[in-house]
């Protein structure tokens, strides 16, 4: 059981170049989301999903698209990469479709380290 | 408008100091709050829940609903305590947000 893999765990970047970061989670998740993650401002909810198939914007959502096909992978795709983007990413999942709760927490993935230049 | 606040954003303790992490936050319903905690090259997990009302690693949090407070104590800090530790509220979904994080307050235990 590894729980939320994301790969990869650094990369770098040019200006306009286009990439995806990829999650996947091993315990038949229905939620699952992306933040990023910036000194002084916490961790920002980008897009998640309620389950496959379901994909909602969340409070950072500009420059970034993402798809659920099946329940286990919830990838994050970078169109044009922009130094705003630099950022460590975080993919993190919870067993209940509605709102993580209390008997819900978030699992999260270790973090994907991105620097655009 | 849902809203979490960690008003230190750097935090240092002597070993064996009682610690106390603030976090405020402004929500309209009954909202679930959490700590989650960053050690070190390790990934965010979470720490403990309200709801549970438990003691993790020494740890606890009382939520008060008339201060809308959600402050993490330990009465006697370990140099293992030294980490980035983030306060989040769940309830409600707004337009767009399912759990919000506070910005995170870095905790350094002096040896």
């Amino acid at each position: 059981n590894a729980g939320v893999t994301q790969t990869p765990k650094f990369q770098v970047l040019k200006t306009g170049q286009s990439m995806t970061l990829q999650c996947a989670q091993d315990m038949n998740h229905e939620y699952m989301s992306w933040y990023r993650q910036d000194p002084g401002m916490g961790l920002r909810l980008i897009h998640y999903s309620v389950g496959a198939g379901i994909t909602d914007q969340g409070e950072v959502p500009n420059g970034y698209n993402v798809s659920r096909s099946t329940t286990e992978d919830f990838p994050l795709r970078l169109l044009s990469a922009a130094p705003s983007q630099t950022s460590v990413y975080f993919c993190a999942s919870s067993y209940s479709r509605d709102a993580p709760s209390a008997d819900s927490p978030l699992h999260f993935g270790n973090g994907t380290r991105l620097t655009v230049t | 408008a849902q809203r979490v606040t960690q008003p230190e954003k750097l935090l240092s303790v002597f070993k064996g100091a009682p610690v106390e992490l603030k976090c405020n936050y402004s929500y309209s319903g009954s909202p679930e709050l959490f700590w989650y905690v960053q050690y070190s090259r390790q990934r965010l997990q979470l720490l403990l829940r309200h709801i549970s009302r438990e003691s993790i690693k020494g740890f606890t949090a009382d939520l008060n609903k008339g201060e809308t407070s959600f402050h993490l104590k330990k009465p006697f800090a370990q140099e293992e305590d030294s980490a980035m530790y983030y306060c989040a509220l769940s309830g409600q979904p707004t337009s767009y947000d399912k759990v919000i994080f506070g910005p995170g307050t870095s905790l350094s235990v002096i040896p």
